[in-house]
């Protein structure tokens, strides 16, 4: 298996524009999980999808950001305008099965974001 | 709510053992995890322990006291490569994501 997949692995934008982050799980895995990582604030949940359907979004910042999941194998997390406080980096993981039992997440590669 | 506590850097020396410990605060708890994470690198599962006592993996340990909100992870024979981030993480409040910890960066010396 090829693991979690994302794409870009690095973005530079500028502010104000909108940029859109890619992944795809791991087949077979039910869940999905978008998360955020900086110096300041450590690795935060921003998002995460039981079976395609958002569960809890309660750690998404604000409305600019919005995350999707049309079918198993695809998510896409949105930032529209993005701001220079949004530049981290951000993972997907996928899990066969939810985090109360114990199982495994499996992070992707990341996608290290600049926003200028 | 859900706190973490860890320290933030550690030292030790290539070949001794080095003990990393966390606290937490939940309310509702599901377990605990420990990652690990390298340098420019996605974290990567080491442990899970959801009743007291120790879990033995290798060169790997993880304890768990759920009483007194208390783990901790123990790493023997250290090797140059373990010099990483150690991620505590806590899977209650009742859902299925994870609340991490900010991380122990652990600095191994020859």
């Amino acid at each position: 298996d090829a693991g979690v997949i994302q794409s870009p692995r690095h973005e530079v934008t500028e502010m104000g524009q909108e940029v859109t982050l890619r992944c795809k799980p791991i087949s077979g895995h039910d869940y999905l999980f978008w998360y955020r990582q900086t110096m300041m604030r450590g690795l935060e949940l921003l998002i995460y999808f039981n079976n395609n359907v958002p569960i809890d979004d309660s750690g998404m910042p604000e409305d600019r950001f919005s995350a999707k999941m049309p079918n198993a194998s695809f998510s896409t997390l949105k930032i529209q305008p993005s701001e220079p406080r949004d530049s981290a980096v951000y993972f997907c993981a996928s899990s066969p099965r939810g985090s109360g039992m114990g199982n495994e997440q499996f992070f992707g590669p990341g996608t290290r974001l600049t926003v200028l | 709510g859900q706190n973490i506590d860890q320290p933030t850097e550690m030292t030790a020396t290539e070949g001794a053992i080095v003990q990393i410990n966390c606290t937490y605060q939940t309310s509702g708890f599901n377990g605990l995890f420990w990652y690990q994470q390298h340098a420019g690198e996605a974290p990567t599962f080491l442990s899970y322990n959801v009743l007291d006592g120790l879990e033995e993996k290798g060169r790997f340990s993880s304890f768990l006291s759920r009483s007194k909100g208390y783990s901790y992870l123990l790493l023997k024979e250290l090797q140059m490569k373990d010099s990483a981030s150690y991620l505590c993480v806590d899977s209650g409040g009742g859902a299925d994501g994870l609340t991490f910890g900010k991380g122990t960066h652990l600095i191994i010396q020859p």
